[in-house]
């Protein structure tokens, strides 16, 4: 299958700072990317479709100016959470898809943040 | 929009025993059923789909089956293994609109040795 690299898989940092994930696909192009949230023992919230060029679709409740979407080639976006505090500490996850149809989803391995 | 019902959230089983875990959907348009398998600490892994034109698919010890009748899709694990121990995650879209996918509520399957 294909393979979707996210980077870090663990960040812990003080409250106010900004923190930028990344992800990537590794043997594929994606046009399009997605970002998903998840809180312990509960599912994926999708937060955001990336679109390589253009700007995010943010879904509903979503602060687009808290979580920065760039997705400026075919195979990276990235996730910027902005004057992170508290209640961001979550599990993020990205995903892409390997063809145009949309059809597979691939994820990466996630990123746990923890915001003191 | 689609809504997933998923059950149970938890299942025990012995090794070597089957799992089963089952899922609803109640968009009568959807017609794409991935299922996930998530580790601790990691995404959601990819083990098999399936599609609405067809009934039932296998890949080894899993299989997965769907009635579009009643809205509802199940998997399968036979002989289970304790590295088989993850959340299992089902979802349901239309083809081509992956930002429709819609999960599940997971089921956390431990197997026990």
């Amino acid at each position: 299958g294909a393979v979707v690299s996210q980077h870090p898989s663990r960040v812990i940092c003080k409250s106010g700072t900004s923190v930028k994930i990344e992800c990537r696909s590794l043997d594929f192009q994606a046009t399009t990317m997605f970002w998903y949230r998840q809180f312990p023992k509960q599912s994926l919230m999708l937060m955001a479709t990336s679109n390589e060029g253009s700007k995010a679709t943010y879904e509903q409740g979503v602060e687009k100016d808290k979580f920065l979407i760039n997705h400026a080639s075919l195979t990276l976006s990235t996730l910027t959470v902005t004057s992170a505090h508290p209640e961001d500490s979550s599990f993020y996850i990205c995903s892409a898809t390997q063809d145009s149809s949309h059809e597979k989803l691939f994820f990466g391995s996630g990123t746990q943040l923890s915001v003191l | 929009g689609e809504n997933v019902e998923q059950h149970p959230s938890t299942l025990s089983v012995q090794e070597g025993d089957s799992a089963v875990i089952k899922c609803t959907y109640s968009d009568s348009a959807s017609n794409y059923f991935p299922w996930y398998k998530q580790e601790l600490g990691k995404g959601p892994q990819l083990i098999i789909d399936i599609r609405s034109n067809v009934g039932e698919k296998k890949d080894q010890r899993i299989a997965v089956t769907l009635n579009k009748t009643a809205k509802h899709f199940s998997l399968h694990i036979t002989e289970t293994q304790p590295e088989d121990s993850a959340v299992y995650f089902c979802a349901a879209s239309m083809l081509g609109s992956a930002r429709q996918l819609t999960f599940g509520s997971g089921t956390q399957l431990t197997v026990l040795p």
